[in-house]
C-alpha cells in the first residue's frame, strides 16, 4: 500500500483558506487519494476523495498532482470549527481498507 | 438512517476480563472494520469483513476477535483484557469497490475502553 507523508501541524486565521498538503510518491494508478478529519474524539468524517482530477464538494477541494505524487486539501474559508486531525488515505482499488497515518493537526486561530 | 452505531460509550475492565463491543450499521454496507485510536496517534485497522461470514486481519489483530453472521453487526470481542488494549474503538462501514468509483467509509462514535 502507498504511503502518505504529511505536516504534523498547521495554523489556518479564521476566514483564510487552510492549504494541507500531502506526499504519496509511490501511489499506484489505481489507488484513490482520499481526505478524512477527526474532530476532537469524534469518530472520523469523510470529506473527499480524487483519483486524477480535482475535485470540489461543499466541504473541500481536493487538488492532485499531474504526477499524483502529491495533493492538497483547501478548506476555503476556514472556521474555528475546522479545527481537527486531518488524515490523507491512500486506499488499494482492489480491496476497501483504510490505512490511517498521524495526520496534520490544524489549528484555526480567531 | 441511524448509520453506524457503537455500544457502549464506554467501559471499564480489569485485567484478564472479557467483553464485546458491538458495533451495527443500518445502510446495507458490505465491508466492516475496526479501528483502535491510542492516545495522540492516528487509527490502526484491527479487523476488517466484505460481507457476513467472511473476516480477515488487520494491522493489529493480537487478542481480539470479530464475527459477522449477518450485513447489519460486527462485533469485536476481547478474550483476555490487557492494559495494552485501554484505547478507543472505532467501527466503521462502507460500500465495496465498484469499478471506477470510490466510496468513503462512515465511522461510529467510538467506545473509549480502559483495561485496569
Amino acid at each position: 500500500d502507498a504511503k502518505t507523508t504529511q505536516p504534523t501541524s498547521m495554523d489556518c486565521a479564521e476566514g483564510r483558506a487552510a492549504n494541507l498538503p500531502c506526499n504519496h510518491s509511490t501511489i499506484s494508478g489505481n489507488e484513490y487519494v482520499y481526505w478524512y478529519r477527526q474532530i476532537h474524539s469524534q469518530g472520523p468524517q469523510y470529506i473527499i476523495h480524487g483519483l486524477k482530477n480535482n475535485e470540489t464538494n461543499e466541504m473541500a477541494s481536493l487538488i492532485i498532482t499531474e504526477d499524483r505524487k502529491s495533493s492538497t486539501l483547501i478548506l476555503p474559508h476556514a472556521t474555528l470549527r475546522d479545527t481537527a486531525v486531518y488524515y490523507c488515505i491512500v486506499r488499494p482499488l482492489n480491496f476497501n481498507k483504510f490505512y490511517f497515518g498521524s495526520g496534520t493537526k490544524l489549528n484555526v486561530k480567531p | 438512517n441511524a448509520g453506524v452505531t457503537q455500544t457502549p460509550k464506554f467501559r471499564i475492565l480489569k485485567i484478564g476480563q472479557s467483553m464485546t463491543l458491538q458495533c451495527t450499521q443500518d445502510m446495507n454496507h458490505n465491508y466492516m472494520y475496526w479501528y483502535r485510536q491510542d492516545p495522540g496517534m492516528g487509527l490502526k485497522l484491527i479487523y476488517y469483513s466484505v460481507g457476513a461470514g467472511i473476516t480477515d486481519k488487520g494491522e493489529v489483530p493480537n487478542g481480539y476477535n470479530v464475527s459477522r453472521s449477518t450485513t447489519e453487526d460486527f462485533p469485536l470481542r476481547l478474550e483476555l483484557a490487557a492494559p495494552s488494549q485501554t484505547s478507543v474503538y472505532f467501527c466503521a462501514s462502507s460500500y465495496p469497490t465498484r469499478q471506477g468509483l470510490g466510496t468513503e467509509a462512515f465511522f461510529g462514535q467510538g467506545t473509549r475502553l480502559t483495561v485496569v
